[in-house]
C-alpha cells in the first residue's frame, strides 16, 4: 500500500536553532503534502498545504517565517522549524493524499519537537 | 462551512464485545467522502475505513463497519469482536470529492479493557 514516510521521529534541540523534517511518499508521487501539528489528546491542526514546485499555502495564525516548507520534488517535502523556541515543541506529521479518486491520506510516523 | 463532531472524547470496551464510535458533520455539498482513522499510541495515523458519500451502502473493513446516514448527516463506526489493539484515538474525517482538502474532528479515545 501506499506509505509517506517522516524523519526524524524525534529531535532535541536549543532555543534558537532550527530543525528540518522531512516527509517522503515512498511509492506514489504527491504534488500536495500537508503539515499539521498536534498538541497532545487533541485532533490534529492544519498548518500548512505543501505544494510542488511552487509555494505553499499557510493556514491563519501560522507564521511562514517560522514553519519554512520546500516540496522541491514529487516525492519529498520539507518543514523546517526556524529559530526554535520551547513553545515550538510538538508533534509535527505530515500526509499526502493517495493518487486516487477517494484520495485518501496517508500519513508519515510523526515527528516529536522538543526544545529546550 | 464543513465541521465534523465526535461528542466521545472518551469510550471504553470490554475486551470481544462491541463498540461504537458516533461522527456527525455538516455540510451543504451532496458528493464527499467520509473517513475513520486511527492513532494508536505510536502515533501514526492509519487508515481504517472509507464511505462515499454516493453510495448507500455501508462499509465494512472487518471488524469495522459503518452505519451512514446521510440524511442525518452521521457517520458512525462500529467495532465488532474488539481487541487490545483496537486501543487508539479514532478521528472521523471529511472531505469533498473535488480537492484534497480533510476536516478532521476531534478524537474519541478509546480504551479496550482485558
Amino acid at each position: 500500500g501506499a506509505v509517506v514516510s517522516q524523519h526524524p521521529s524525534w529531535v532535541i534541540c536549543k532555543s534558537g536553532t532550527s530543525v528540518k523534517i522531512e516527509c517522503r511518499s515512498l511509492d506514489f508521487q504527491a504534488t500536495t503534502m500537508f503539515w499539521y501539528r498536534q498538541f497532545p489528546k487533541q485532533s490534529l491542526m492544519l498548518m500548512a498545504t505543501s505544494n510542488e514546485g511552487s509555494k505553499a499555502t499557510y493556514e491563519q495564525g501560522v507564521e511562514k517565517d517560522k514553519f519554512l516548507i520546500n516540496h522541491a520534488s514529487l516525492t519529498l517535502s520539507t518543514l523546517t522549524v526556524t529559530s526554535a523556541h520551547p513553545e515550538d515543541s510538538s508533534f509535527y506529521i505530515c500526509s499526502a493524499p493517495r493518487p486516487t479518486a477517494t484520495g485518501e491520506l496517508f500519513f508519515g510516523e510523526g515527528s516529536r519537537l522538543t526544545v529546550l | 462551512a464543513q465541521t465534523v463532531t465526535q461528542s466521545q472524547p472518551e469510550m471504553s470496551v470490554q475486551e470481544a464485545e462491541t463498540v461504537t464510535l458516533s461522527c456527525t458533520y455538516d455540510t451543504s455539498e451532496s458528493d464527499y467522502y467520509l473517513f475513520w482513522y486511527k492513532q494508536p499510541p505510536s502515533r501514526q495515523m492509519i487508515l481504517v475505513i472509507r464511505q462515499e458519500a454516493y453510495k448507500q451502502q455501508n462499509a465494512t473493513e472487518n471488524r469495522f463497519s459503518v452505519n451512514f446516514q446521510k440524511a442525518a448527516k452521521s457517520f458512525s463506526l462500529k467495532i465488532s469482536d474488539s481487541q487490545l489493539g483496537d486501543a487508539a484515538m479514532y478521528f472521523c474525517a471529511y472531505k469533498l470529492m473535488t480537492g484534497n482538502q480533510f476536516y478532521f474532528g476531534t478524537g474519541t479515545s478509546l480504551t479496550v479493557i482485558p
